[in-house]
């Protein structure tokens, strides 16, 4: 069965200081791994997408990187503005072409001034 | 850019009620979504549908129907509200067919009280 699993749940840091959030999955071959924010009170946005391993996308503060078992969402120098729930998901190759997706339970982000 | 549009950002409805919630999207998407989204559970599919007319069971069926007659518009039903489908629904569409590995684009959800 597919599975995606973040970690850390919930990540408190200061202004400019630099992390990484984990998304590991088990997917039965890999057709794309998504990363969306989530804002509260609103539905998840789309940031990055990821086919194969190897794979790097960039996003002002934030980099996407992608291997056979797990994707890390690198946040450099993260502002207030940062703070939000990030969400992985996967979508397997064996899916059918209605763009099923597994979605992991999230990582809480709070960036202090 | 595409838009999704739930038609309700708040709702509180009674056990026993019979629930509409309504989606619209503006892309022309071939697929459509609904996802509760609970705390420390994540995001879990209730249906989907790749077409007008077409429905599939995502993991969470139970309680749920939907109807899809017009290709941008998406409905959840919940037959007989229950104190425990009180949750966030998110609304979801993406691109079908060679397209089929690009990202599910989310409405702003609806928070759904049954008391």
């Amino acid at each position: 069965e597919d599975q995606v699993t973040q970690s850390p749940e919930a990540l408190r840091l200061q202004e400019g200081e630099s992390s990484s959030l984990n998304c590991s999955y088990t997917v039965s071959g890999l057709r794309g791994l998504f990363w969306y924010r989530q804002d509260p009170g609103k539905g998840p946005e789309f940031l990055f997408t990821l086919y194969s391993a190897g794979e790097e996308k960039e996003k002002e503060r934030l980099k996407a990187t992608l291997t056979k078992k797990e994707s890390f969402l690198h946040i450099t120098a993260p502002k207030p503005e940062d703070s939000a729930t990030y969400l992985c998901a996967v979508q397997a190759i064996l899916t059918m072409e209605n763009n099923d997706m597994r979605f992991g339970a999230g990582t809480r982000l709070t960036v202090k001034p | 850019d595409v838009k999704v549009t739930q038609s309700s950002r708040y709702l509180v409805k009674r056990t026993g009620e019979k629930v509409f919630l309504e989606c619209v999207q503006d892309m022309d998407h071939e697929n459509m979504f609904w996802y509760r989204q609970d705390p420390g559970l994540g995001l879990r599919l209730i249906y989907f549908s790749y077409d007008v007319k077409m429905k599939e069971k995502g993991d969470i069926p139970e309680g749920y129907s939907v109807s899809r007659e017009k290709k941008e518009r998406f409905s959840l039903i919940l037959e007989s509200a229950s104190t425990n489908q009180t949750s966030m629904y998110l609304c979801a569409s993406s691109l079908s067919g060679i397209y089929s590995n690009q990202p599910q684009h989310f409405g702003d959800g609806t928070r759904l009280s049954i008391l």
